[in-house]
């Protein structure tokens, strides 16, 4: 079946600008979670949906970032004021509701110039 | 709280010898413990947990990991090593209650090489 699908797999944006990554988990995964992977680095929580709503919100770095998951499948991250410093690839996982087992889509590599 | 120290930045090894990829965590709870490979420019694949029950666990492609909790370690093993096994590989934990449930924390990461 299909995976966790992320969309672009590469976008390239200026310091300040506004993006959008969408994520598509897998069909019936109610849990959806946002990694962010800085060169060199493991991947860093930042936030978990159940549903629609967001149960932990806690890794996200500033109020810059803001995830929203309006009907409880299809996930958008958005990045106001780009910053050289967003620079990562960013990484969706889905899971179903009592597993912690999480499968991780191909990420979007954003790089801000 | 949750962490993850990988205790190895790079191993290299010979085709056909062990590998062996050590990982030591901490835990408010009895956690999960995962591993997971990247190969370049593929996503993270899963290739075992432990969820309390075995503390010895097969995974994929000859992989295994014991679980000690008297050490805390949670060492990721392979009797004979494929050059197809060079990757990077994490280890990962998860409390599973509390504040931290759902998430997963990654150690650094291991780059695994494997010469011929």
């Amino acid at each position: 079946g299909a995976g966790v699908s992320q969309t672009p797999s590469n976008k390239v944006t200026e310091k300040g600008k506004y993006v959008e990554l969408r994520c598509d988990p897998i069909s019936g995964h109610t849990a959806l979670y946002w990694y962010r992977q800085s060169l060199g680095q493991g991947p860093e929580f930042l936030i978990y949906f159940q549903g629609t709503g967001a149960a932990d919100d806690s890794g996200l770095p500033n109020d810059r970032f803001f995830a929203v998951r309006p009907e409880g499948s299809v996930s958008t991250l958005k990045i106001q004021r780009t910053e050289r410093g967003d620079s990562a690839v960013y990484l969706c996982a889905s899971s179903l509701r009592d597993s912690n087992e999480q499968f991780f889509g191909p990420g979007t590599r954003l790089t801000v110039l | 709280a949750q962490s993850v120290t990988q205790l190895d930045s790079h191993v290299s090894v010979s085709e056909g010898t062990p590998v062996l990829l050590r990982c030591n965590y901490s835990s408010s709870y009895s956690p999960s413990l995962f591993w997971y490979v990247q190969h370049p420019n593929k996503g993270l694949q899963l290739l075992l947990k432990y969820t309390s029950a075995a503390t010895l666990v097969k995974g994929i492609n000859g992989f295994e990991a014991e679980f000690k909790k008297s050490e805390t370690s949670f060492h990721l093993t392979k009797p004979s090593a494929h050059m197809s096994d060079a990757a990077e590989y994490f280890c990962v934990v998860s409390d599973r209650r509390g504040t931290s449930y759902g998430k997963l924390t990654f150690g650094q990461g291991t780059i695994l090489t494997v010469h011929p």
